[in-house]
């Protein structure tokens, strides 16, 4: 019968913009997050990550940021370039000594050119 | 360093029969994790090893299913019998004291 898959969500910017992608994550007790990058037929590929104790962090065209509160965690990449084009999810680290990350459901970012 | 190195890239394999995933971390890391990608799902923690003993398997569907970890430079996920609705991307990932988690390529599985 037919299969139905996750339907990602899907951000589509031009290049040269900037991206913003958005993750909700559950667990107030996380205190590790990372972002990573998976191309068609990959693996997921680390982009940056970031601890709780703060609320941003930058990379080389990427920005994490961390908003406890609302329990939110965002990746901005600037400058959006084909090479770009990717599912990124984001993971958290449940804490308290528990070492598996759990991943949310992946974004789809689309480059126009 | 290679990276985490898996194998085989892809596995068809009949149902009922046995699937042997092998994975090898990065020289050094001393946890590693068993993960299964699939649409409907996503990415989903299987198990995972510190110092190659198994700490949490919560995430393995069931019985038929079965990782080891003999040493610090190999693991293996093992399916038998395998069923169709394991068809799936089974990655690994390891890391260093609970930084630095990087994942292979992962193998295929199709079981028919």
């Amino acid at each position: 019968g037919e299969s139905v898959g996750l339907h990602l969500p899907t951000l589509s910017v031009q290049e040269g913009d900037n991206s913003i992608i958005n993750c909700a994550y559950s667990n107030s007790a996380s205190d590790y997050f990372i972002w990573y990058k998976q191309e068609s037929g990959k693996g997921p590929q680390f982009i940056i990550d970031i601890r709780s104790n703060m609320d941003k962090r930058q990379g080389q065209r990427v920005t994490v940021l961390l908003n406890k509160t609302v329990k939110h965690l965002s990746l901005q990449i600037a400058a959006t370039q084909p090479g770009d084009s990717a599912v990124y999810f984001c993971a958290e680290r449940g804490g308290g000594g528990a070492d598996g990350l759990t991943f949310g459901k992946g974004t789809h970012l689309i480059i126009q050119p | 360093d290679a990276g985490v190195i898996q194998s085989p890239r892809h596995e068809v394999t009949e149902m009922g029969q046995e699937v042997t995933l092998r994975c090898k971390p990065i020289s050094g890391h001393n946890s590693l994790f068993w993960y299964r990608q699939t649409m409907m799902r996503g990415l989903e923690l299987l198990i995972y090893f510190n110092n190659n003993v198994p700490i949490d398997d919560s995430g393995m569907p069931e019985d038929r299913f079965s990782a080891k970890m003999p040493n610090a430079s190999f693991s293996t996920l093992k399916i038998q019998p395998s069923e169709p609705r394991d068809s799936a991307v089974y990655f690994c990932a390891s890391s260093l004291t609970g930084v630095g988690y990087t994942f292979g390529s992962g193998t295929r599985l199709t079981v028919v």
